[in-house]
């Protein structure tokens, strides 16, 4: 069974701290692995994808992959009232070619 | 340019009523998909493009029916849906789908009601 799992929250984090959004996925196998944005009511937006173990850093957003640990995170810095919304972890898992959502982790920043 | 179009943004209609969703970008993306999202849940694929062809229909039932004119348009035919298909459709493209990696663009998604 392939799996990706998010806390669902609510994670709630003041204005100006550090949003910290993890995501364990269960294919050791897997190679890719997105972030989407979606606020209430509207389609996901992308933010960032990763496919190497390490950091990748775009902006205020830093996304993390360990791949022996099965884990991918995305750090949200300076966060602001407007990155409250729900942020989905994807992940290509090997020997297919599609995504598998995690159930997302709604995240409020409170100003 | 990442934008994917859908039309219309919302859509009412009645259990007997036969509609269409259309999708359509001009990325020069060879790859395109329709999912579908129910409240408070991941987008759920339902069906994969690549190459104007149909690569994956993830046993959608019979009453919604893709079609892909060309690489830049993607429509869903629906017919007699049932309450239960309400939900947000959504559309995505991407430059590819077996020569991946590849990143998924989304339309903003037409919110379906059925009565």
């Amino acid at each position: 069974q392939k799996e990706v799992e998010q806390n669902s929250g609510p994670l709630s984090v003041p204005e100006g701290a550090i949003a910290s959004l993890n995501c364990t996925y269960s294919d050791r196998g897997s190679q890719s692995f997105f972030w989407y944005r979606q606020y209430s009511g509207k389609s996901p937006e992308l933010i960032m994808f990763i496919y190497s173990n390490g950091d990748k850093e775009d902006g205020r957003f830093t996304a993390q992959l360990n791949k022996a640990s099965q884990y991918v995170s995305l750090l949200i810095r300076d966060s602001q009232p407007s990155d409250s919304a729900t942020y989905l972890c994807a992940v290509l898992f090997s020997g297919t070619y599609k995504y598998i959502f995690g159930t997302g982790t709604r995240l409020k920043v409170l100003a | 340019d990442t934008e994917v179009t859908q039309t219309p943004k919302h859509l009412v209609m009645g259990m007997t009523n036969k509609k269409s969703l259309k999708c359509e970008q001009h990325m020069g993306h060879r790859a395109m998909y329709w999912y579908k999202q129910k409240a408070k849940k991941p987008p759920e694929l339902m069906f994969v493009y690549s190459y104007e062809k149909l690569s994956i229909n993830e046993s959608v039932p019979s009453r919604f029916s893709p079609e892909c004119p060309n690489s830049s348009l993607l429509n869903l035919h629906l017919h007699a849906l049932q309450p239960e298909d309400s939900a947000l459709y959504l559309c995505a493209s991407s430059q590819d789908w077996e020569q991946g990696p590849y990143e998924q663009y989304f339309g903003p998604g037409t919110r379906l009601t059925v009565t």
